[in-house]
This record gives C-alpha cells, structure tokens and sequence, in this order.
C-alpha cells in the first residue's frame, strides 16, 4: 500500500490569487492524478501528473488553469490558478500502478475561494 | 448519459439488515471495476474490486454483470461502521470513473 500526505489540508483564498497543493508519497509509483470533488458530488479527474512530460488533462480541464508537476516518482503539485469562487472544493491526489491496481487517495485539499 | 450511474440514496436500514446497491455503466470496453467507500470528509478508500465470477469478502458481496453492464454490491449484517458513500469506479481506459456514491445510513 501508499501513504499519501497533500499540504495544505486546507485554505481560504483570495480570487484572483493561485493556490498550488503538494502531494507527497512514501514509495515511488507510476501512476498519479489529481481529482476535484465539489460538496455533494462524485470525484471528476483533473489531469494525470506524468513523470518527466507534460500532465495528461482531461476534458474541460486545462494546463494554464491547472499547472501540475511531478519531478520524480513520488512527488507532485496541482496549482489552481486564478481562483474563483467556483473553484471552491476539495482537490486530491492519488496514486498506483494504474487503473488496474488499487488507487490510493491523499486526504484532499479543501479550498475556499472568496 | 452518465459513464457511471447509481442511485444516490441515502438508503437508510437498521443494524442487521441486508442491503444491495447497483451501479450501470456505458462503456462496454471497461476492464476493471471497483468498489470504494468514502466516510465522510475523508478520502476514498478501496472497498474492493469486481470480478466476472463475483467475489465476497465478510459481509461483502460484488457481482458484475458485463452483458447488462451492471455491478451491484451487497452488504449483509449491516452495522453502524458502514454508514458511509459507496462509490462505483468503473476504468474504460486507463484511468478511473466514479459514480456520484450511494449513501448508506445504518440506524440503531
């Protein structure tokens, strides 16, 4: 299994500022992606953070809105940019070996945009 | 139509019950199939997967049916710690879709 730490757990924002969500896991692993889950909703994948090339975005999702990085196997960081209230919700990372293997979930962000 | 679709509850049973959630999926190309469970304000965690034959585990039962493109879970002997979401997680590619969750309250 993964332990999967994300800092902060928590913050209230500004609109108009950026906000960026470091996700920390304690064994390297292929795979990681970042989701937002709004209050009363389902979780709706962002992007899969790729090591060593630009992240994979998903339909309505985009990377000057959504810069993400990942700079080795065990680390990566989600920045939501130009906030809006809108883009209040809890954002967690996961990680595995792929859709086939067990994801593991980080505890979540959970972002206010005022 | 959703990729993922269950019905979002709550379902609300007392200890002891037996209680059956359904998830329908569209993409007859989806491998891998998934339970999770989500408590609240916590994050998703793996319940278990799906497999053709149905498996159990304890008190858990999941079956899936790729022909009607449907997966149900079962809980028998409900109790008060499985109050939580259900989600069912679908992978049509490489990546996994969830439903939106069936909520379970187990009352005393």
């Amino acid at each position: 299994s993964a332990v999967i730490s994300q800092k902060p757990s928590r913050d209230i924002c500004q609109r108009g500022t950026s906000l960026t969500i470091q996700c920390q896991v304690d064994s390297q692993v292929t795979m990681m992606f970042w989701y937002r889950q709004q209050p009363g909703q389902s979780l709706t994948l962002i992007a899969t953070a790729n090591q060593g090339s630009e992240a994979t975005y998903e339909s309505g999702f985009v990377i000057d809105k959504f810069p993400i990085s990942r700079p080795n196997l065990t680390f990566s960081t989600l920045t939501v940019s130009n906030m809006s209230p809108e883009d209040s919700s809890i954002y967690l990372c996961s990680a595995g070996g792929g859709a086939w293997d067990e994801q593991f979930f980080g505890p979540g962000t959970r972002l206010t945009v005022l | 139509r959703k990729e993922v679709e269950q019905d979002p509850g709550p379902f609300n049973v007392p200890e002891g019950a037996t209680v059956a959630f359904n998830c329908t999926y569209s993409n007859s190309a989806s491998q891998s199939f998934f339970w999770y469970r989500q408590d609240c304000r916590k994050e998703p965690k793996l319940l278990m997967s799906v497999y053709s034959s149905g498996n159990e585990d304890g008190r858990f039962t999941a079956q899936l049916n790729r022909a009607s493109q449907y997966i149900s879970l079962l809980i028998r002997d409900s109790k008060l710690s499985d109050s939580a979401t259900y989600l069912c997680v679908v992978t049509p590619t490489d990546k996994l879709i969830f439903g939106t969750g069936t909520r379970l309250q187990v009352f005393p």
